[in-house]
């Protein structure tokens, strides 16, 4: 599976719309991009996945580009509960569905 | 609601101890579930897969005679921290695999903290 490249660490403020970026280039046209996040002791919680439209669900969207080489998931209104380290993963399904984490993006909510 | 459940969800003990932690699909067969340690301000790191009614496949680096790995049935796979050392403290999070459309590739538990003294 591709490898993905997130910042290590952001801010948002509460109540505005939190933008976490990733990067994954040598993406293959059968991944899917999946992004889990971690709360504080807890375990990773699906968001949201997508192959190449955009996608939206009650939690977040997913905007990939055009040629798939990165993405960016948006909360549109971030709460302090959003608080947490966003993973970006490259996954092909149908396989052993492996997931192999990478670093992740700690985002702060700053109140 | 939760489709994972991990149990316990915290454990302190002795030095020697042997350590059993319990990870069950509470809606779905899981042929597959995955084991997890993720260690303070570190990300998840994949100890070994779990199949039904095979051995597991242990990632690189990880002893499997020391974590113990059990799938006996569709939906409970065990993970056993053989003679537990202050070193195997960490947060071990399970996941089961979901072969069913449309649904996310894993499900996973909310983590059994070990504290070993």
């Amino acid at each position: 599976d591709a490898k993905t490249t997130q910042p290590p660490s952001m801010d948002c403020a509460e109540g505005r719309a939190a933008n976490l970026p990733c990067n994954h280039s040598t993406i293959s046209g059968n991944e899917y991009v999946y992004w889990y996040r971690q709360i504080h002791s807890q375990g990773p919680q699906y968001i949201i996945h997508g192959l190449k439209n955009n996608e939206t669900n009650e939690m977040a969207s997913l905007i990939i580009t055009e040629d798939r080489k990165s993405s960016t998931l948006i909360l549109p209104h971030a709460t302090l509960r959003d608080t947490a380290v966003y993973y970006c993963i490259a996954l092909t399904r149908g396989r052993d569905d492996k997931i192999i984490f990478g670093k992740g993006t700690r985002l702060h909510i700053l109140p | 609601g939760a489709v994972v459940s991990q149990h316990p969800s915290w454990v302190i003990c002795k030095s020697g101890t042997s350590v059993k932690i319990e990870c069950r699909s509470l809606d779905f067969q899981a042929t597959t579930m995955f084991w997890y340690r993720q260690f303070p301000k570190q990300s998840l790191m994949l100890m070994a897969t779990s199949n039904e009614g095979s051995k597991a496949t242990y990632e690189q680096g990880v002893e499997k005679d020391k974590f113990l790995i059990n799938h006996a049935s569709l939906t409970l796979s065990t993970l056993t921290v053989t003679s537990a050392h202050p070193e195997d403290s960490s947060f071990y999070i399970c996941s089961a695999r979901d072969h069913r459309v449309g649904r996310q590739p894993q499900h996973f538990g909310d983590g059994t903290r070990l504290s070993i003294l």
